[in-house]
């Protein structure tokens, strides 16, 4: 398969703590993407970062990207109960016209 | 705009019958593609299309077939039913995947249970 990995699978954390959650994946990539999928529903787009470079934000999501290791973080600083959502890497493959989503990370986030 | 809807939400099937899951888009996007999600699992890719005509094979392609006639339009075909065929199904659009800035829009799902 290539798709990617998340890590930790499953994430519990109390409101307030940051979240951090891992992806790897096999194939050379012109971007790396994480989406969020609420319990139930489809999947929303959160933040693209392009292979050339290192380290995006937007709002409380920051993620970092090391090519050279085939690997990205996401970090949700300040959690709140509403980002209780499993949180997914997807990474082009192919000729970029084909997606791969790796297994997911689940977060709960404690009130 | 609608964005991505998808018809039905939810459907029963028996095994060996044949239905077609309905997709559409309002977003003029030339890329559509049909996942299935499994339990605890990811998506993973059935087929998609780079535009009007044109169709390829995802990582899980056999025991569904696709058309692509329109923009707007992509439906997924199953056409024996089995029980592992048992998923959410979701189809999603983008502008352009070739770009290193496209990002992808998802339509809520359909839930398929085959008996």
């Amino acid at each position: 398969s290539q798709q990617g990995e998340e890590d930790p699978q499953a994430l519990s954390i109390q409101e307030g703590e940051n979240a951090t959650m891992n992806c790897s994946y096999k194939t050379s990539i012109n971007n790396l993407q994480w989406y969020r999928q609420n319990s139930g529903r489809g999947l929303v787009h959160l933040i693209l970062i392009r292979s050339n470079e290192r380290e995006k934000h937007s709002g409380r999501l920051r993620v970092t990207l090391d090519t050279s290791k085939k690997s990205s973080s996401l970090l949700i600083t300040a959690s709140r109960a509403a980002d209780t959502a499993s949180y997914f890497c997807a990474t082009p493959g192919g000729n970029f016209n084909k997606f791969y989503f790796g297994s997911g990370t689940k977060l709960n986030v404690k009130p | 705009n609608a964005g991505v809807t998808q018809t039905p939400k939810f459907q029963v099937l028996k095994t060996g019958q044949s239905m077609t899951l309905q997709c559409a888009q309002d977003m003029n996007h030339e890329y559509m593609s049909w996942y299935r999600q499994d339990p605890g699992m990811g998506l993973r890719l059935i087929h998609y299309s780079v535009g009007a005509g044109i169709t390829d094979q995802g990582e899980v392609p056999n025991g569904y077939n696709v058309s692509r006639s329109t923009t707007e339009d992509f439906p997924l075909r199953l056409l024996s039913a089995a029980p592992s065929q048992t998923s959410v199904y979701f189809c999603a659009s983008s502008y352009s995947p070739g770009s290193p800035t496209d990002t992808q829009y998802f339509g809520p799902g359909t839930r398929l249970t085959v008996l």
